[in-house]
């Protein structure tokens, strides 16, 4: 059974950092891209970034480039995000979520996990 | 890419059929996808590329379209359809989504 579990949310201050995990299970961890989506309290959906599965590409949302770091070991079975530089907007329930290709049918998010909650707040 | 859905709200009765829109900003082909959130819940996908069923989610749901434009129709709708739907582009980056459709009992 394919299980995503995210950890290491929190309560931090504006400015501060955090780092989020993701232990992933049930599936060659190695074979697929991973991406995390957060939501803010009330809100919709909005991807944050995404990782191919030997971390040769990599990608992010304008609202967060240049203050996390998505990452991954694929010795570990785990994805990460770290977070730095945090403002009140970061505020959300992060998801992470595997990224199925099949060729010819393109891309979906196929799993997700049950999300790890991060306020931002002095 | 932006993407619009509409309606933003959505009100109906058990066993209605209903119809969700989702327009993207340029053309995306086939690259769509539809997910369903429940309150306090990660979303769960229903379609994939456009019109793929995704294993496993009741035939009561369909996707169709290409290009800009794509819809997502419950046939009948059932107690536990009511919820959240997200549509999803997966053409390029970033991978935006729809701003949701929140279907409540009627």
């Amino acid at each position: 059974e394919v299980q995503l579990v995210e950890s290491g949310g929190g309560l931090v201050k504006p400015g501060g950092s955090l780092r989020i995990s993701c232990a992933a299970s049930g599936f060659t961890f190695m074979s697929y891209s991973m991406n995390w989506v957060r939501q803010s309290p009330g809100k919709g959906l909005e991807w944050v970034a995404s990782i191919s599965a030997s971390s040769s590409y990599i990608y992010y949302a304008d609202s967060v480039k240049g203050r996390f770091t998505i990452s991954r070991d694929n010795a570990k079975n785990s994805l990460y995000l770290e977070m730095t530089s945090l403002r009140a907007e970061d505020t959300a329930e992060y998801y992470c979520a595997r990224d199925h290709y099949l060729l010819g049918s393109g891309n979906w998010f196929d799993y997700w996990g049950q999300g790890t909650q991060v306020t931002v707040s002095s | 890419i932006q993407l619009t859905q509409s309606p933003s709200f959505l009100s109906a009765s058990v066993g209605d059929r209903v119809t969700i829109t989702c327009r993207a900003s340029q053309g995306i082909s086939s690259y769509l996808a539809w997910y369903q959130q429940k309150p306090g819940k990660a979303p769960k996908v229903l379609i994939y590329t456009a019109s793929t069923l995704q294993s496993g989610v009741p035939s009561r749901f369909s996707g169709r379209g290409s290009g800009t434009e794509f819809t997502l129709t419950i046939s009948s709708l059932q107690p536990e359809d009511f919820a959240t739907y997200y549509c999803q582009q997966l053409s390029s980056y970033p991978r935006s989504f729809g701003q949701g459709t929140k279907l409540e009992i009627k």
